[in-house]
């Protein structure tokens, strides 16, 4: 059965970075895309970006770019997404989320069908 | 971006009942559009995926239409398990959006 299981919590300074983990099982890890969706306390859901693990290509949502790294290792079959220059803003739960369509050589479909089970990131002084 | 506006922001229903929720796009987003459902402290759970297609594993209670920019997700006969926070999310325009959630609460 499709896995995703994250990294455990974190607390940050502002100004720190964190890299959240996730490590895929029960699925070919290269053949879907995944990404990254956080959820601010008692907000919405806010996309991020994703990565293609076959080819480690990368796409991120404006509002993260140059702040956000997504990276992979394939011979663990594991995500990560760094965030640095951390801000009170940026505390919320992180997802992995596996995409619904089960290619990378199109682009991603951005619906999500698999997602890990969150890490809460707290950015406090 | 495309801003997603779910209406109501609570709805207060019985089991048994049937619950209508809707998502408005500020643009048309074609049929681009998911449905998911979260439940305190879990992660959300994909139901729909371009605008009416149930994701894998999904009872037929659930169902979804629309398109364009006015879509309606159905749960046509509510079980206790459904009373949830739902919402909708788009693809069409990068980047990918969602709405800010419907709450499902127990009358």
């Amino acid at each position: 059965q499709v896995q995703l299981v994250q990294s455990g919590a974190e607390v940050k300074k502002p100004g720190a970075s964190v890299k959240v983990s996730c490590k895929a099982s029960g699925y070919t890890f290269t053949g879907y895309y995944m990404h990254w969706v956080r959820q601010a306390p008692g907000q919405g859901l806010e996309w991020m970006g994703w990565i293609n693990p076959n080819s480690g290509g990368t796409n991120y949502a404006q509002k993260f770019q140059g702040r956000v790294t997504m990276t992979r290792d394939t011979s663990i079959s594991t995500a990560y997404m760094e965030l640095s220059r951390l801000r009170s803003d940026d505390t919320a739960v992180y997802y992995c989320a596996r995409d619904l369509s089960a290619t990378v050589v199109t682009p991603p479909r951005c619906f999500f069908d698999y997602w890990g089970q969150g890490t809460l990131v707290t950015v406090s002084s | 971006e495309i801003v997603l506006t779910q209406s109501p922001a609570t709805l207060s229903l019985s089991p048994g009942e049937r619950a209508t929720l809707s998502c408005r796009a500020s643009q048309s987003v074609s049929s681009y559009l998911a449905w998911y459902q979260q439940k305190p402290g879990q992660a959300p759970r994909l139901l729909i995926y371009d605008a009416s297609n149930r994701a894998t594993g999904i009872p037929a209670r659930f169902s979804g239409s629309g398109s364009g920019t006015d879509f309606t997700l159905t749960i046509s006969s509510l079980e206790p398990e459904d009373f949830a926070v739902y919402y909708c999310q788009q693809r069409s325009n990068w980047p990918s959006t969602f709405g800010q959630g419907t709450r499902l609460e127990i009358k």
